[in-house]
């Protein structure tokens, strides 16, 4: 399995309060990604990074925001988090256009 | 666009039954074609994947076949078991979509004894 790893799995928060995600990864692969995933929408993409301080938006980039200061971390935060915003949120990692690795997600909850 | 399109579920089978999951794509230039599996609280798990029209992509019993022709990569499993219960997701990804994946909105598969 590839090296990925979220932080935290879960995490329940109150309406209006920042809210950041990690994803850390040892595959030193170029590409990282933020999806949701709901019922009914299958996964959607948030933001990705291309490299180190190169990131772009993805479908649904509406209230969230990312960063990417190290090759193996890629952090996504909700500024002021909506109840329009419980999810679960997954990274991924990859080469390209190659396949894809996910993490285990994190559950979010929101208040 | 680039856009991926799954059959509706959820889909009940008994074990040892034959499974399909229809998937179809709409792409431009010649994108690789995949499957995943969710497990239930787990992430997506990379299944089988083709490359190129007429790659047929396997893995565990499963099998997809890139149909250029037809713009398909359905799923199909001779005998499923109770432990392919999970939801399955088709993607494309390739050199003109920009490095993202475009992911079909998943058919949860329940086999039952």
């Amino acid at each position: 399995d590839a090296g990925i790893t979220q932080s935290p799995r879960h995490k329940v928060t109150e309406t209006g309060t920042p809210v950041t995600l990690r994803c850390h990864q040892t595959e030193n692969h170029r590409y990282m990604y933020w999806y949701r995933q709901d019922p009914g929408h299958g996964l959607r993409l948030i933001h990705y990074s291309y490299g180190v301080k190169d990131t772009d938006k993805g479908e649904v980039s509406d209230g969230y925001s990312v960063s990417r200061s190290k090759t193996e971390d890629f952090l996504l935060t909700l500024e002021s988090a909506t109840s329009s915003q419980t999810s679960v949120y997954f990274c991924a990692i990859g080469q390209e256009f190659y396949e894809q690795y996910f993490g285990p997600g994190t559950r979010l909850t929101v208040t | 666009g680039n856009s991926v399109t799954q059959m509706e579920g959820p889909v009940t089978l008994s074990e040892e039954a034959f499974l399909t999951i229809n998937c179809t794509y709409t792409a431009t230039g010649y994108p690789s074609l995949f499957w995943y599996v969710q497990y239930p609280g787990e992430g997506l798990q990379l299944l089988l994947k083709a490359t190129k029209a007429d790659d047929k992509g396997s893995n565990k019993g499963f099998e997809a076949t890139y149909r250029k022709e037809t713009t398909s990569f359905h799923l199909e499993k001779g005998s499923v078991q109770v432990s392919d219960s999970a939801v399955y997701f088709c993607a494309l990804s390739g050199p003109n979509t920009g490095n993202q994946f475009y992911f079909g909105t998943g058919t949860s598969l329940t086999v039952i004894p």
